[in-house]
């Protein structure tokens, strides 16, 4: 079956980097897009981009360009998240999600989601 | 972007009752339109996807209409595993936008 497996919590200082990861299993990891999505405490949800581990592409949303730096690696099955210059204000639950197959367009449902990294930005 | 408005943020009801969730997009997505159930310590759910279709495993009490600019989640008969918290989704156009959510309790 499905799952994504995503790495631990982070207590991580201001101004600082952190780097979450994703491990895909169930599935060709290489053969479908892995969004990520932000979720800030008493907020809703914030698409930040995706990834295609097929070949490295990557998208992400205006709001978060040069804030994240999503990657994988295809050997394995793991996607990446890098967060840097890193401000109280990313302070959040970060999910991956994976795409459901729906065509060749990256926008579409998520069928499965990781079960959450919080990282919490304080010194 | 398009904006995703779920006027409703919080909704209670009894098992066995019919509730009904909106969702308004502030322009026309078509029924690029999905839903998702959150429950404490579980993953996000996907229910519907393309306004109205189940995703496998949804049971059939859910269902889901509209298109354009106005969709609705509808839950008959609710059962006590029903509550949580339920978010729409657009996917027509990037940056892809959710609802700020609705939680339904189960009195």
């Amino acid at each position: 079956q499905v799952q994504l497996q995503q790495s631990g919590t982070e207590l991580v200082k201001p101004a600082s980097s952190v780097k979450i990861s994703c491990k895909a299993s169930g599935y060709t990891f290489t053969s479908n897009y892995m969004h990520w999505i932000r979720q800030q405490p008493g907020n809703g949800l914030e698409w930040i981009g995706w990834i295609y581990p097929g070949n490295g592409n990557t998208k992400y949303n205006q709001k978060f360009d040069g804030k994240a730096t999503l990657t994988a690696d295809k050997s394995s099955s793991t996607a990446y998240m890098q967060l840097s210059s890193l401000t109280s204000e990313d302070s959040a639950v970060y999910f991956c999600a994976r795409r459901m197959s729906m065509g060749i367009t990256p926008y579409a449902p998520f069928d499965y989601w990781g079960q959450g990294v919080m990282v919490t930005v304080s010194s | 972007d398009v904006q995703m408005t779920q006027s409703l943020s919080y909704l209670a009801a009894s098992p066995g009752e019919s509730v009904s969730i909106s969702c308004k997009a502030s322009k026309s997505i078509s029924n690029y339109l999905a839903w998702y159930q959150q429950k404490p310590g579980e993953a996000y759910k996907l229910l519907i996807y393309s306004g109205s279709t189940l995703q496998s495993g949804t049971p059939s009490r859910f269902s889901g209409s509209g298109s354009g600019t106005d969709f609705t989640l509808t839950i008959r008969s609710l059962e006590p595993e029903d509550f949580g918290l339920y978010y729409c989704q657009q996917y027509y156009e990037k940056p892809l936008t959710f609802g700020s959510g609705t939680k339904l309790e189960i009195k």
